[in-house]
């Protein structure tokens, strides 16, 4: 069965500095990526997806197979860089795609 | 730029009466998820459809909770009779769902408090 992790609840980190939110997951097919965010009180946005090798708001993902992990990563935090983010691995089933969810790590960019 | 509509944005009621929630997909999306989402549990998978057929409801409690799409144009989350542990907020989101790269669009959510 598939899994994802996000080890930290929590991430604090100072305005300037560097953010990196974890996720590795546990699926024994090919495995399709992505990153959402949540900011506060709102619905969930698509951040990013592996499979676009793009770059949003400043942040990028690179999957690692070996390792099993999609790190978001950003240079330089911003205080509206606070949210919820949540990694999600997408699966197919046969009849239809979903998405299983990690527990999510809130980040807080402090001044 | 399409969006996943969702009434009411709140609701609060008492416990034991019944609780309908709407929601349109994206027009063109054929896959819609009911998610539930708590402190205490994060996000949680209730049920999903494909063309309006129910795929997953594994999710859900089935003795009062319950999901149907009457087209293709409106899915709803009923519970009855609710319970104060039913006070969460409750999101639907639309996918194309063809392939598991597929993104999943999400709504603003429905706010539901049970007293």
């Amino acid at each position: 069965a598939q899994r994802v992790t996000q080890p930290e609840k929590l991430l604090s980190v100072f305005k300037g500095a560097p953010v990196e939110l974890k996720c590795n997951y546990s699926y024994s097919g090919s495995p399709e990526l992505f990153w959402y965010v949540q900011y506060s009180r709102q619905r969930l946005q698509l951040l990013l997806r592996h499979i676009s090798r793009e770059s949003i708001k400043g942040f990028t993902a690179d999957l690692n197979k070996g390792e099993t992990s999609f790190h978001l990563k950003k240079p330089f935090a911003q205080e509206e860089d606070s949210a919820m983010y949540y990694c999600a691995l997408g699966t197919y089933t046969g009849t239809a795609s979903k998405l299983t969810f990690g527990t999510g790590t809130r980040l807080q960019v402090t001044l | 730029d399409a969006r996943v509509t969702q009434t009411p944005r709140h609701k609060v009621t008492e416990m034991g009466q019944e609780v309908t929630m709407r929601c349109q997909p994206i027009l063109g999306h054929n896959t819609v998820f009911w998610y539930r989402q708590t402190m205490m549990q994060g996000l949680e998978l209730l049920a999903y459809f494909r063309n309006r057929a129910p795929l997953d409801d594994s999710g859900m409690p089935k003795d009062r909770f319950s999901a149907e799409m009457p087209d293709a144009t409106l899915a709803t989350l009923k519970i009855q009779p609710s319970e104060p542990r039913d006070s969460a907020v409750y999101f639907c989101a639309s996918g194309l769902g063809g392939h598991s790269n597929q993104p999943q669009h999400f709504g603003d959510g429905t706010r539901l408090s049970i007293l």
